[in-house]
């Protein structure tokens, strides 16, 4: 089975600089997707950004992006200029790209921005 | 609003006893996916129904059941229910049956507190 994890239980930054979460995953096959989602105190789930596991580009959507290293099954997120409304849980999640089966998702990170 | 609905918000019920849980999914969506999030198992897949058929199970206990009704939405049943059921339950759809080509949109969830 598929497993993701994520390091850091709780990260903390300034208001306007640069934070990274961590996550990496294991997993025996090629084709694949990965997963940020943010989880703000209203409990929404809001899908932040999507990695195809076979674009060896790194998914970019205006102020997050992320480094996505296959080889070594790594996959973290970068906010930056980060703002008080990044203040969230942020989950990792892994799909298999043909299966039926729903997300895997990491055990979360709680991020908090420092005003 | 990710035009995903679930009903109730909030239940609060006693042990042994039985809830239904209701999702609709996005207008076009045919598939229905449902999570639980709680505090020990973090989140976690349980059923996928795509066009009325379950597609996939993920660790949904037997006291737990699913369906997808033909006018597409769908109800989580939980019986006998535990403390340890006590979690925040959410369904999200998509267009088809992948979960990884296809973005999921999470509905906003229905709390459950089992006393």
């Amino acid at each position: 089975a598929q497993t993701v994890t994520q390091s850091q239980p709780e990260m903390s930054v300034q208001e306007a600089e640069t934070v990274t979460l961590s996550c990496t995953y294991d997993t025996s096959e090629s084709d694949y997707y990965l997963f940020w989602y943010k989880q703000p105190p209203s409990r929404q789930m809001i899908l932040v950004i999507r990695q195809e596991a076979y674009k060896q580009q790194n998914a970019t959507e205006n102020r997050f992006s992320v480094n996505f290293q296959k080889a070594a099954k790594s996959f973290s997120l970068k906010i930056s200029d980060s703002q008080l409304g990044d203040a969230a849980m942020y989950f990792c999640a892994y799909h298999s790209g043909g299966g039926a089966d729903g997300l895997t998702f990491g055990k979360g990170t709680h991020l908090i921005i420092q005003p | 609003d990710s035009g995903v609905t679930q009903t109730p918000k909030h239940l609060i019920t006693a042990t042994g006893q039985r809830v239904t849980l209701r999702c609709s999914p996005r207008s076009g969506d045919l598939s229905v996916y449902w999570y639980q999030q709680s505090l020990d198992q973090g989140l976690q897949f349980l059923i996928h129904y795509y066009n009325g058929e379950e597609r996939a199970k993920g660790n949904i206990l037997e006291r737990f059941s699913a369906q997808q009704f033909p006018d597409l939405h769908s109800e989580l049943n939980l019986s006998s229910l535990e403390l340890g059921d006590s979690a925040l339950y959410f369904c999200a759809s998509s267009v088809e049956g992948q979960a990884g080509r296809n973005e999921q949109f999470f509905g906003p969830g229905t709390r459950l507190t089992v006393l």
